[in-house]
């Protein structure tokens, strides 16, 4: 499984836009990269999920350079209801299709 | 359309007691899978089914630990002679497959979570 890095938590403020980097060294070939959101007492949630360059969807972006050795998920303009913990997936070589390793993830904490 | 139920919301038991985790999955998603959240911690892997077999146990912590999912849909985790370090959240997830092909994985879905607390 691949293992993943992440800050353990960031502070924003309401309306600035949030950067979190992921560092992957061990990603595989195949590999995606995923990213959960979660709220406390909620099981985690889907965000985005990229292979190269960028991915954009309606609640975030994901940026990979080319040697995608490591990810950025951008918010922009947070809200307070942005708070929550943030898991970046990457299957890693030899994965069991199926099993995802979550690690800690990074504790998004915006302030008013 | 429903998400992915789990049953009981809450769980508190006697150490020694074996306990019964149920998960209810999205209807139409073949895959299944069992975390647990200990306090502050990330989710740790415990097991995932396609259809009704598990091709990977190796999460199951211990062999008090053990799940069972029949008629590819509901799935039943079972925790013998519960200790208090079982004490944690255990979440279930469901996707609509495990992923065609290695490297892409299928979004999960997760459910509520059971709050298992051994006393």
């Amino acid at each position: 499984l691949a293992k993943t890095t992440q800050p353990i938590s960031m502070d924003s403020y309401e309306g600035q836009e949030v950067n979190i980097t992921c560092s992957h060294n061990n990603i595989a070939t195949n590999d995606y990269i995923t990213w959960y959101q979660q709220f406390p007492s909620q099981g985690p949630r889907f965000i985005i999920q990229g292979y190269k360059t960028k991915v954009t969807n309606e609640v975030a972006s994901l940026f990979i350079p080319a040697d995608r050795k490591s990810s950025t998920l951008s918010l922009p303009r947070v809200s307070l209801s942005d708070t929550a913990v943030y898991y970046c997936l990457v299957p890693g070589r030899g994965s069991t299709l199926g099993r995802l390793y979550f690690g800690r993830g990074t504790q998004l904490t915006v302030w008013p | 359309g429903a998400g992915v139920s789990q049953s009981p919301s809450n769980k508190v038991t006697e150490k020694g007691k074996d306990v019964e985790l149920r998960c209810d999955p999205i209807s139409g998603h073949t895959a299944l899978y069992w975390y647990r959240q200990s306090l502050g911690q990330g989710l740790e892997f415990l097991i995932y089914f396609q259809g009704n077999s598990a091709p990977d146990k190796s999460g199951l912590p211990s062999d008090r630990f053990s799940a069972e999912r029949t008629g590819g849909s509901v799935s039943t985790l079972t925790i013998q002679r519960t200790q208090q370090e079982d004490s944690a959240v255990y979440l279930c997830a469901s996707s609509v497959a495990t992923g065609t092909k290695r490297g892409y994985q299928e979004t999960q879905y997760f459910g509520p979570g059971t709050r298992l607390l051994v006393l």
